[in-house]
């Protein structure tokens, strides 16, 4: 098992642009988690998935954020017309269906919009 | 709603010293708590995690942590830091199945 695997690293993309994030999580884990994590701060919750049901997204996520895990497996996560804000590190997590277990977490894609 | 508090977002330290990052949550109920760490650029690690049972709770590196529920804390300890320790360390909880994070304090560790 090689962890969770987040593509690409590094994306710096011009405004306006769309980009789009994959993850891969821990095979056997039902559950997926996208974070934004901004300079000096922790993570902050985007959403969460359930095998391939979204069941919770943050008000953060607007509506040029949209996430998706077709067939419970690896996940995407897709911003349209970005903007300088958006700039950030964008973690992705999962775990297994037994609750309160601990999130693994992948290396993250650092997201620079100039 | 629940939430983490992390007090200090920097603690300097000498190599061989006592390590000690604050955490606080707020919760009616007590929730699951875990401390991660961080290294630049990279994801998060965990060090150590509290669900039930023992209130002091060993985790990875040395490090440890005890959960005090008259206190809301959850301390992170290390009894000599190596500069090695040198990172970023977040205190997260876990209800109802969202993990929540503090701010994050930053370990920085003098030779």
């Amino acid at each position: 098992d090689t962890g969770v695997s987040q593509n690409p690293r590094h994306k710096i993309t011009k405004r306006g642009q769309n980009v789009t994030f994959r993850c891969d999580p821990i095979s056997e884990h039902n559950r997926l988690y996208w974070y934004r994590q901004t300079l000096g701060q922790g993570p902050e919750f985007l959403t969460y998935f359930q095998n391939e049901a979204q069941l919770e997204k943050s008000r953060l996520l607007s509506d040029r954020f949209s996430a998706e895990r077709p067939k419970g497996s690896f996940s995407t996560l897709e911003i349209q017309r970005t903007e300088q804000g958006d700039s950030a590190m964008y973690l992705c997590a999962s775990s297994p269906r037994t609750e309160n277990t601990e999130a693994f977490f992948g290396q993250g894609t650092r997201l620079t919009v100039v | 709603a629940q939430s983490v508090t992390q007090l200090g977002s920097h603690v300097s330290v000498s190599e061989g010293a006592l390590v000690l990052l604050r955490c606080n949550y707020s919760s009616s109920v007590p929730p699951y708590l875990f401390w991660y760490v961080q290294y630049p650029n990279q994801g998060l690690q965990l060090l150590l995690k509290y669900t039930t049972g023992a209130t002091l709770v060993k985790g990875i590196n040395g490090f440890e942590a005890e959960f005090k529920k008259s206190e809301t804390s959850f301390h992170l300890t290390k009894p000599s830091a190596h500069m090695s320790d040198a990172a970023e360390y977040f205190c997260a909880g876990n209800n109802f199945n969202k993990f929540y994070f503090g701010s994050g304090t930053k370990l920085n560790v003098k030779p």
